[in-house]
């Protein structure tokens, strides 16, 4: 079946402008998840949704980004006013209700560069 | 919350030879750990998981071990082969919570 799809797959975009990056969970999968990773280092937690709500938003770095989740599917991440240093690969990931311990599947991610 | 360590942070091993990346967490209620690989440019990827009422866990060529007590679990390669090379990030998870995960070994397999 089909897996997780992020789009773009590559976003370049000027400091101070807003961007917002989209994560297609694998149907029937209501955990949703947000990673952010630079260059060659680990994964870096941003937010999670079970469903439509989000029990978790502590790693959000700063009140420049935002998630929503509608319909317990599709999830957009919003940065606004960019900065240099959002530049990474934003990585959506997806699992089965988070109660249970099941396995994470990523998405491809989307490289953000910010000029 | 949770804390996740792994050591090392590098490892060359000749092909053939075994590798063995560690890590530790913090939270003893946490009960869920996966290993993922990530080859360059590419996402991570599932090798394999324990759950925490399980010691040992094998699939072919790769093992996972867990100790509670201790709370450190341990990534074993056997036989390794130079497609192996990657980096490998460890997580450990709570019962309905985030995934938390280690920094991440680069593991390099010279032929």
């Amino acid at each position: 079946g089909a897996g997780v799809s992020q789009s773009p797959s590559n976003k370049v975009t000027e400091k101070g402008k807003d961007v917002e990056l989209r994560c297609d969970p694998i149907s029937g999968h209501t955990a949703l998840y947000w990673y952010r990773q630079s260059l060659g280092q680990g994964l870096e937690f941003l937010i999670y949704f079970q469903g439509n709500s989000a029990p978790d938003k502590s790693g959000l770095p700063s009140d420049r980004f935002s998630a929503e989740r509608t319909g317990g599917s599709v999830s957009t991440l919003t940065i606004q006013r960019t900065q240099q240093e959002d530049s990474a690969v934003y990585l959506c990931a997806s699992s089965l209700p988070s109660g249970g311990a099941y396995e994470q599947y990523f998405g491809p991610g989307t490289r953000l560069t910010v000029t | 919350g949770e804390n996740v360590e792994q050591h090392p942070s590098t490892l060359s091993v000749q092909e053939g030879d075994s590798a063995v990346i560690k890590c530790t967490y913090s939270d003893s209620a946490s009960n869920y750990f996966p290993w993922y690989k990530q080859e360059l440019g590419k996402r991570p990827q599932l090798i394999i998981d324990i759950r925490s009422n399980v010691g040992e866990k094998k699939d072919q060529r790769i093992a996972v071990t867990l100790n509670k007590t201790a709370k450190h679990f341990s990534l074993h390669i056997t036989e390794t082969q130079p497609e192996d090379s990657a980096v490998y990030f460890c997580a450990a998870r709570f019962y309905g919570q985030n995934f938390v995960f280690g920094p991440g070994t680069r593991l390099s397999v010279l032929p």
